[in-house]
């Protein structure tokens, strides 16, 4: 079946700029995850959606950085007047939240962000 | 989430059996073992995970020490398309991943 999409694949941007990245999880998954990835650095969990309610914000970076789930399904994540340091690979993943544990996360490709 | 420990790097040859460790001593009982990968430039990719018994799927076998504080993921015969950065993950179900270094896995032909 369909994995996770997100789109852009590639996003090149001016700093000052406002990014819309989105996410497209597996359907019927009701948990989603972002994550982002600087260049040559780990994963870092950004914000988690239970439904369309993101019960874990604590780390978005910053109050440039926002997130939104409608329908229970896509995702944006939004960063305004976008920075140099804000260039990085941002991931979504998802997971089928069963509430009988076991709830893996699925990543998507990903999305490739160059702030000049 | 507990914290893991693996080796930076690990080399292995192909057609043979890579074995990475991890080390999970702080791990808390109801914490899973979770083992992604990343090749480069693409999203990690799901390998396997498990809570107490061993696991074994299409892609790897995962052999967790009784007491839980350690494990290896076993690719039993290794390609060099297995190369990649192995992650090793301690987490309760339904929470967000710590992603460590990891590992990085290098199949030689």
């Amino acid at each position: 079946g369909a994995g996770v999409s997100q789109s852009p694949s590639n996003k090149v941007t001016e700093k000052g700029k406002d990014v819309e990245l989105r996410c497209d999880p597996i359907s019927g998954h009701t948990a989603l995850y972002w994550y982002r990835q600087s260049l040559g650095q780990g994963l870092e969990f950004l914000i988690y959606f239970q439904g369309n309610s993101a019960p874990d914000k604590s780390g978005l970076p910053s109050d440039r950085f926002s997130a939104e789930r409608t329908g229970g399904s896509v995702s944006t994540l939004t960063i305004q007047r976008t920075q140099q340091e804000d260039s990085a690979v941002y991931l979504c993943a998802s997971s089928i939240s069963s509430g009988r544990g076991q709830e893996t996360q699925y990543f998507g490709p990903g999305t490739r962000l160059l702030v000049l | 989430d507990a914290k893991t420990t693996q080796p930076t790097s690990m080399d292995c040859a192909e057609g043979r059996a890579a074995n990475l460790p991890c080390n999970h001593s702080t791990i808390s009982g109801n914490e899973y073992v979770y083992w992604y990968r990343q090749i480069h430039s693409q999203g990690p990719q799901y390998i396997i995970h498990g809570l107490k018994n061993n696991e074994t799927n299409e892609m790897a076998s995962l052999i967790i020490t009784e007491d839980r504080k350690s494990s290896t993921l076993i690719l039993p015969h290794a390609t060099l398309r297995d190369t990649a950065v192995y992650y090793c993950i301690v987490s309760t179900s339904g929470s967000r991943l710590t992603f460590g270094e990891g590992t990085q896995l290098t199949v030689n032909p």
